[in-house]
């Protein structure tokens, strides 16, 4: 079965580190950029960042909101993808997941598999 | 950033019905537009992509139209399950962004 597993969710304080894991199956991991997203409590989809496959060597790009303090990393090997969270704000507060970029005729990027999420609390 | 616009919030309709949401974005995406259904408490699930093709397992209620700045989501015919909060998403340039939601409710 094809699934994304997210975990690594904690209730964190402010400016505090977390690493958020997402574990593959099913599929081979390599060949897909990965995204991950975030949703507030009772708000919409917010894109996190994203890095792609190993044919692109990895590359990642980030939303501003959290540009400089978070990192994406990929280890092919395990087929797992990482979300490291630097310098956590409330704001961050959400549920994060974790979804496979898949393609149609070259140029139409789309989510076609996401995992279950895992939620990151930051509070005192 | 390229901002999309979905109406309406919130809409409540009987089984059986037809049902439209609209997105709108601040710039032309062509055709970049995907549509994702979330139920509460579950992760989205693609619906559409490429504005207007189904996704493999979809129902066939369900169709995307449109290019440029505006494009709709139709289910044809309502049916219970489907009750839940539908985002469009435009995937023409980073950072990818969603509409705000439509939420589904059925009366």
């Amino acid at each position: 079965e094809v699934q994304l597993v997210e975990s690594g969710g904690d209730l964190i304080q402010p400016g505090r580190s977390l690493r958020l894991s997402c574990t593959a199956s099913g599929f081979t991991f390599g060949d897909y950029a990965l995204n991950w997203f975030r949703q507030a409590p009772g708000k919409g989809l917010e894109w996190v960042g994203v890095i792609r496959g190993k044919a692109y060597g990895g590359a990642t790009e980030y939303a501003a909101s959290v540009k400089g303090r978070f990192t994406i990393s990929r280890d092919d090997s395990k087929s797992i993808a990482y979300l490291q969270m630097n310098s956590l704000k409330t704001e961050d507060t959400a549920v994060y997941y974790c979804a496979r970029r898949n393609v149609w005729n070259y140029f139409y990027y789309y989510m076609d598999i996401w995992g279950k999420g895992t939620t990151v609390t930051v509070s005192s | 950033d390229i901002q999309m616009t979905q109406s309406p919030p919130s809409l409540s309709t009987s089984v059986g019905d037809r049902v439209t949401i609209t997105c709108r974005a601040s710039q032309s995406i062509r055709t970049y537009l995907n549509w994702y259904q979330q139920k509460p408490g579950k992760a989205p699930d693609l619906l559409i992509y490429g504005a207007s093709n189904l996704q493999s397992g979809v129902p066939s209620r369900f169709s995307g139209s449109g290019s440029g700045t505006d494009f709709t989501l139709t289910i044809s015919s309502l049916q219970p399950e489907d009750s839940a909060t539908y985002y469009c998403q435009q995937s023409s340039s980073k950072p990818l962004t969603f509409g705000g939601g439509t939420k589904v409710e059925i009366k």
